[in-house]
């Protein structure tokens, strides 16, 4: 069946230090979406990726969409202390479904 | 309402006792989903409802758990003869269909920490 595979499963970064994660899937998606879920909380919704190579920025976060739609990756740029969660992308193939990766869970040293 | 709202918070039960988890979808959604999230985070999809209909139901355990989105009532997760590898947070999250070619982002509830003990 259809994996999505998400590295790495842990982060531990200085605060303002870069932070990526990586999200691969084993088939073609029509699309990707990125969720983050605070510790204790609910996966949020972030964004959603639609077009080979698409490239979308939120202030410090930058999401890619691979040319092949096949893998996807969110870069934080110069993290903060609220940056800290666990961040998933979650792809889709079919009308109802999406497929959660791992989750890469994000800790900051202050 | 304009939240998704999962009752109970938090459930416990006895080995082989029966659980009912509750949700209320985002009013207008048409998809309602439920994801069992264990220790490791990871999200297992369960069952996917569009109205009050199975959408898709790959996810579900054959024997013991069954859902239903039933018109006017919260849409429910059952599992009979609850066992300790059961114990989970449960997601409900709704969505208001689908676009052509995408997925509509999904609207997480605060989840059922559901405890076998």
């Amino acid at each position: 069946g259809q994996q999505v595979m998400q590295i790495p499963q842990y982060q531990h970064v200085q605060e303002g230090e870069d932070f990526t994660t990586y999200c691969n899937s084993s088939t073609t998606l029509s699309n990707i979406q990125w969720y983050k879920q605070r510790p204790g909380g609910h996966p949020v919704f972030l964004i959603q990726l639609v077009k080979s190579g698409e490239v979308k920025k939120q202030k410090r976060l930058t999401f890619q969409f691979g040319e092949a739609k096949k893998n996807s990756s969110l870069h934080i740029t110069a993290t903060q202390t609220t940056d800290v969660g666990t961040y998933f992308c979650a792809g889709g193939r079919s009308a109802s479904k999406i497929i959660f990766g791992s989750g890469t869970r994000l800790s900051i040293r202050p | 309402g304009e939240e998704v709202a999962q009752t109970p918070k938090h459930l416990v039960r006895g080995e082989g006792q029966k659980a009912k988890l509750y949700c209320a979808p985002i009013k207008g959604h048409s998809y309602v989903f439920w994801y069992q999230q264990v220790l490791k985070n990871e999200f297992k999809f369960l069952i996917s409802f569009q109205n009050e209909n199975v959408f898709d139901e790959t996810g579900m355990p054959k024997e013991r758990f069954s859902a239903k989105c039933l018109p006017n009532s919260p849409c429910s997760l059952e599992i009979q003869a609850t066992k300790l590898e059961d114990s989970a947070v449960y997601f409900c999250a709704s969505s208001p269909g689908t676009g052509l070619g995408s997925n509509q982002p999904q609207h997480f509830g605060d989840g059922t920490r559901l405890s076998i003990l």
